[in-house]
């Protein structure tokens, strides 16, 4: 059984600059859920989609974004970079209560 | 609205020492307690889960009860190693579409 996946590892981009991670959840999960996690804080969540539709949304502005697709794989874009953006952002998926991790995405913006 | 608290960190132990990392929580209705543990460079590992209160949940050592009475969820282990210095996070999930989590409690161990 494969676990969730993400890519890429690492990034750095500039204020301003639009990024876009990916997740690949664990088979058979139908939902993912997108967290961003800054330096010595818990995780924060972003949004949630179940079967490619958004289920619920945390206090994040509508410049980050995301899709899900018909394989459960998924995005998260952020447009318009802004230095307080960098974070680690992590994607779980989950069949019921149990969420899986992957190991996440270190994004800097300088 | 949902909550959690942890303890603050972090807790240094000498290798074989006892450990307890306290959590409480507000939520309403029954919410089904974790446990997640943070490696250096790495996302989060679920560690052990409780659904219902009274309910143990243990793993590797690591054992935590759902106490509705106070609502808590404690982290204990009998004999830490080094290999456990990492960050617990608590959470808590009530059946809406997310997790609350802790700040993190860092955990190391000295040999």
């Amino acid at each position: 059984e494969t676990g969730v996946t993400q890519s890429p590892t690492h990034l750095i981009k500039t204020r301003g600059q639009q990024v876009t991670l990916r997740c690949s959840s664990q088979s058979g999960h139908n939902t993912v859920s997108w967290y961003q996690q800054a330096l010595g804080q818990g995780p924060q969540f972003i949004f949630q989609y179940y079967r490619e539709e958004e289920n619920g949304r945390g206090n994040f502005p509508p410049r980050f974004s995301g899709l899900q697709f018909p394989n459960y794989s998924s995005e998260l874009n952020v447009n318009a970079l802004e230095l307080d953006d960098s974070a680690l952002y992590l994607c779980a998926s989950s069949l019921a209560d149990t969420q899986y991790f992957g190991p996440g995405t270190r994004l800097t913006v300088l | 609205g949902n909550s959690v608290t942890q303890m603050e960190g972090p807790v240094t132990l000498s290798e074989e020492a006892f450990l307890t990392i306290n959590c409480t929580y507000t939520a309403t209705g029954y919410p089904s307690l974790f446990w997640y543990v943070q490696y250096p460079g790495e996302g989060l590992q679920l560690l052990l889960k409780a659904t219902k209160a009274d309910d143990k949940g243990s793993n590797k050592g690591f054992e935590a009860t759902y106490r509705k009475e106070t609502t808590s969820f404690h982290l204990e282990k009998g004999s830490v190693q080094v290999s456990d210095s990492a960050v617990y996070f608590c959470a808590l999930y009530s059946g809406t579409y997310k997790y609350i989590f802790g700040t993190g409690t860092r955990l190391k161990v000295l040999a």
